[in-house]
């Protein structure tokens, strides 16, 4: 119940294109549902979060989807570019601990 | 810089040694959180702090791994008798807790091998 769901484990994209990574969860006591960007030898860092009273939220070309009932969200990453080649983690966590159960990443490469 | 700061950002020890890692929050950060990352997975929760009580540990914490933060401010991280399996990129991370939008605030990390 504790676990969260990543997948692909890989992805491939032309510039420009809209890569998609989805992540599932279980435990219904999540309410903060954060993604985290990172790069080789670098900590994560937060890209956005949403919390299940939306069901979508965008910041610049980077957007999450949220469906409370099937319990998954996702993350569009619209008119990507190749800076946006790195790991992308999703990341569950309630209860106001902000402890994170990390889902095991998406490494994403844009071609230029 | 007034990130989170980690010192060593790498170590290398032989087996059976003891490793210690500082973690150095954002100020005012009440929250302090240990996670261990190892190659192609997510980082996994080890241990948090508000101020400077312990509030939670992993399963994965075993008995050979302590982490304190005695003054609230910065936090250790000690693994005796080093394994291979140890092996991993040790993160902190550093919050406002409930006065903050839910973010951790990442450090780069302290890299150990253990041969």
């Amino acid at each position: 119940q504790q676990q969260v769901k990543q997948s692909p484990q890989s992805l491939i994209v032309q510039k420009g294109g809209i890569p998609i990574i989805n992540c599932a969860y279980e435990n219904t006591a999540f309410d903060y549902f954060p993604w985290y960007q990172q790069f080789p030898g670098k900590g994560p860092a937060l890209l956005i979060a949403i919390r299940p009273d939306v069901s979508e939220k965008k910041e610049g070309r980077f957007t999450i989807s949220f469906n409370k009932s099937a319990k998954q969200f996702s993350l569009h990453i619209m008119d990507s570019q190749p800076g946006d080649s790195a790991t992308y983690f999703c990341a569950a966590s309630g209860s106001g601990t902000y402890k994170y159960i990390f889902g095991t990443g998406t490494r994403l490469k844009v071609l230029a | 810089d007034t990130g989170v700061s980690q010192d060593p950002r790498h170590k290398i020890t032989k087996r059976g040694q003891n490793v210690t890692f500082r973690c150095d929050p954002i100020s005012e950060h009440n929250r302090l959180y240990w996670y261990r990352q190892t190659l192609g997975q997510g980082p996994e929760f080890l241990t948090y702090f508000q101020n400077e009580a312990q509030l939670e540990k992993s399963r994965l914490l075993s008995d050979r791994f302590s982490a304190e933060r005695p003054k609230g401010s910065f936090s250790t991280l000690e693994i005796q008798r080093t394994e291979q399996g140890d092996s991993a990129m040790y993160l902190c991370a550093s919050s406002p807790g409930d006065r903050g939008t839910g973010e951790l605030f990442f450090g780069e990390g302290s890299r150990l091998t253990v041969l």
